[in-house]
């Protein structure tokens, strides 16, 4: 079955750049989603990248996409305290969403 | 403001005795969804509705059973939980299909005593 792997932990200082990376298997991937979780509460959307798209910027996000090697991360650029979070790759494809374990970002001050 | 909303953002039910989990949206969506999370894992899909067409993941227990009265509202009905099923639940909503982006709500977590 469709299958999105990351890494479990990131550890950046504040100011910092924070690159989150997840590799996906489905080859019929439409968009791609970077999800935020912070501590009890649900998930927030926090951007998304059409699968015909090689980057897109969004303020300080930055989502880059390697469609031929199934590679997709985000960068948070001048990470600061409150991007502290998990964040989640989750990928479309002909089904519901197919989430990855999600990346535990510490952000040290 | 909020656009899905659940209630309650926390229930303790007692090992066995039925639980009701609502979820509430103002986006006017067609899809709606329910997701188990437990400590350090990822979302796990346990059903949607695309309008009032119920479909359930194969995985699913039985136990679980949901409710969509309308567009706006979605149940999510435990009928005998057990300690696995302490958990966050959490309720999305999409315009139309799976290839649309989800918008969550804040999730309920289940405590069991």
């Amino acid at each position: 079955g469709e299958d999105v792997e990351q890494s479990l932990f990131l550890s950046v200082r504040e100011g910092d750049s924070s690159v989150i990376n997840c590799t996906y298997t489905d080859s019929s991937s439409t968009y791609l989603y970077w999800y935020k979780q912070e501590p009890g509460a649900g998930l927030q959307l926090l951007t998304y990248i059409f699968s015909n798209m090689d980057m897109k910027q969004d303020q300080r996000l930055t989502v880059l996409l390697n469609k031929k090697d199934k590679h997709l991360s985000l960068r948070i650029a001048d990470t600061q305290t409150g991007d502290s979070a998990i964040y989640f790759c989750a990928d479309s494809g002909n089904t519901p969403l197919v989430f990855g374990k999600g990346t535990r970002l510490s952000v040290i001050a | 403001d909020a656009m899905v909303i659940q209630n309650p953002r926390y229930q303790v039910t007692q090992f066995g005795k039925p639980v009701t989990l609502s979820c509430s949206q103002t986006l006017n969506h067609n899809v709606m969804y329910w997701y188990q999370q437990k400590s350090s894992q990822a979302p796990k899909l346990l059903f949607h509705y695309y309008d009032k067409d119920f479909n359930n993941e194969a995985d699913t227990p039985d136990n679980f059973q949901s409710r969509r009265p309308n567009t706006s509202f979605c149940f999510l009905d435990i009928r005998s939980p057990g300690l696995g099923d302490a958990a966050m639940y959490l309720c999305a909503t999409s315009p139309t299909d799976s290839n649309q982006p989800q918008h969550f709500g804040d999730g309920t977590r289940l405590s069991i005593l």
